[in-house]
């Protein structure tokens, strides 16, 4: 089946503790993306990929950082969250990174930082 | 990409059409319009999505108007299933096609 799947779905954390989400598609997708939603507000970009080793930030890419080694992986790295980062978080792939195709959306994690 | 403003909530009758409105007068002609729609705090699920030409596809329709300023989603026959945040917005196509911006969204209400 196709999909995008995100670990884990849920996370209860603390401050400070570095801590990774991983996202994988099976679609050969060339572009990928992470989105934070919180209560109230729609999706923020946090960060994107147009292919394997490009990575670009989103609206909100301050205190995350991504990698893409793999066009499969698009793991999302809290490397010291704070509760601020307390989200909801999505991730998203595309088959084209030209912007013709849709997103595809994973389940989400929820991620609370206390 | 151009911002899209879209009326904060709307109810539909089961069984009529729902018309969802989206306005984006800003729009450039190599930006798509998409459709997506978020049920309770799921994954985005992707409608529909359209360039220049009025679409559709087994959910909905997308009407698109000749200036491209505004759009309309039509789900024809609504069900209580169709209860959702429904988000439409426009992203570029080309090298630039990074960054993709969903606003605040329309929360459809469909009542029995």
């Amino acid at each position: 089946e196709a999909q995008v799947t995100q670990n884990p779905r849920y996370l209860i954390t603390v401050t400070g503790k570095k801590l990774t989400v991983t996202c994988s598609q099976n679609m050969n997708h060339e572009y990928m993306s992470w989105y934070r939603q919180d209560p109230g507000l729609g999706l923020r970009q946090i960060y994107y990929s147009m292919n394997v080793e490009v990575t670009d930030k989103g609206d909100v890419p301050e205190g995350y950082k991504v990698s893409r080694k793999e066009k499969r992986n698009f793991p999302l790295i809290l490397e010291s969250p704070s509760p601020n980062q307390t989200s909801l978080y999505f991730c998203a792939s595309s088959l084209s990174r030209f912007g013709e195709q849709p997103q595809h959306f994973g389940d989400g994690t929820r991620l609370s930082i206390l | 990409d151009a911002k899209t403003t879209q009326p904060p909530s709307m109810d539909c009758a089961e069984g009529r059409a729902a018309n969802l409105p989206c306005n984006h007068s800003t729009i450039s002609g190599n930006e798509y319009v998409y459709w997506y729609r978020q049920i309770h705090s799921q994954g985005p699920q992707y409608i529909i999505h359209g360039l220049k030409n009025n679409e559709t596809n087994e959910m909905a329709s997308l009407i698109i108007t000749e200036d491209r300023k505004s759009s309309t989603l039509i789900l024809p026959h609504a069900t209580l299933r169709d209860t959702a945040v429904y988000y439409c917005i426009v992203r570029v196509a080309g090298t630039n096609a990074g960054k993709s911006t969903f606003g605040d969204g329309t929360t459809l209400t469909v009542k029995p």
